[in-house]
């Protein structure tokens, strides 16, 4: 099955920690993205990758850190600087033509 | 850089009506509008998208319309039933730096 994965679907982390999302897509794809949603509102950007070893910063990338060191995988640290880590994050993925991004099932964190 | 607005943010409609979401974008350059449904706790799902060479697509019950001079997009749902009961987001995504930015969403609702 094609598609992509993140986990845990839940995670529940103290205030100070340091905690790292997974998310891996086997479709070949050539860019990833990390979503921050919280209630009611939409998609917000933390950081994008259109290629291995290379990434941009989005518009809510402060307190996150990401690595792209293999074309399928793209995992996202929240720090303890983020000061409001608690939300529902969503990994997707595009290939550069076409350019559909595809969503995983998303990663709930709950900062205690 | 992009912004999207979308309206209404909840609409609620009888089974069998239509229902109609509208997004605003600011970037005359972006070129991709794909549309989202996101069932709750679930990641968004792709459920039809307009390129800016196209001014109306239809899948069954669903119809994007797109209008480039006045910077606006729409999706139709016809025949609607409950099962479309979701959250619907908008997107536009930006030919460089190459991504979207998305709509606040709108959370239709269909009674039976």
């Amino acid at each position: 099955d094609g598609g992509i994965t993140q986990s845990p679907k839940y995670l529940f982390r103290k205030e100070g920690q340091n905690v790292t999302l997974s998310c891996e897509q086997n479709l070949n794809h050539d860019a990833m993205y990390w979503y921050r949603q919280d209630p009611g509102q939409g998609l917000r950007l933390i950081y994008y990758s259109q290629i291995v070893n290379d990434f941009q910063k989005g518009d809510i990338a402060e307190g996150y850190s990401v690595s792209r060191e293999k074309k399928e995988s793209f995992p996202l640290t929240v720090t303890s600087a983020q000061k409001n880590p608690t939300a529902f994050y969503l990994c997707a993925s595009s290939a550069s033509s076409p350019d559909t991004q595809y969503f995983g099932p998303g990663t709930r964190l709950t900062v205690l | 850089g992009e912004n999207v607005e979308q309206h209404p943010s909840t609409l609620s409609v009888q089974e069998g009506d239509s229902a109609v979401i509208k997004c605003t974008y600011s970037d005359s350059a972006s070129n991709y509008f794909p549309w989202y449904k996101q069932e709750l706790g679930k990641g968004p799902q792709l459920i039809i998208d307009i390129r800016s060479n196209v001014g109306e697509k239809k899948d069954q019950r669903i119809a994007v319309t797109l209008n480039k001079t006045a910077k606006h997009f729409s999706l139709h749902i016809t025949e609607t039933q409950p099962e479309d009961s979701a959250v619907y987001f908008c997107a536009a995504k930006q030919k460089v730096p190459g991504k979207s930015t998305f709509g606040d969403g709108t959370t239709l609702t269909v009674k039976p």
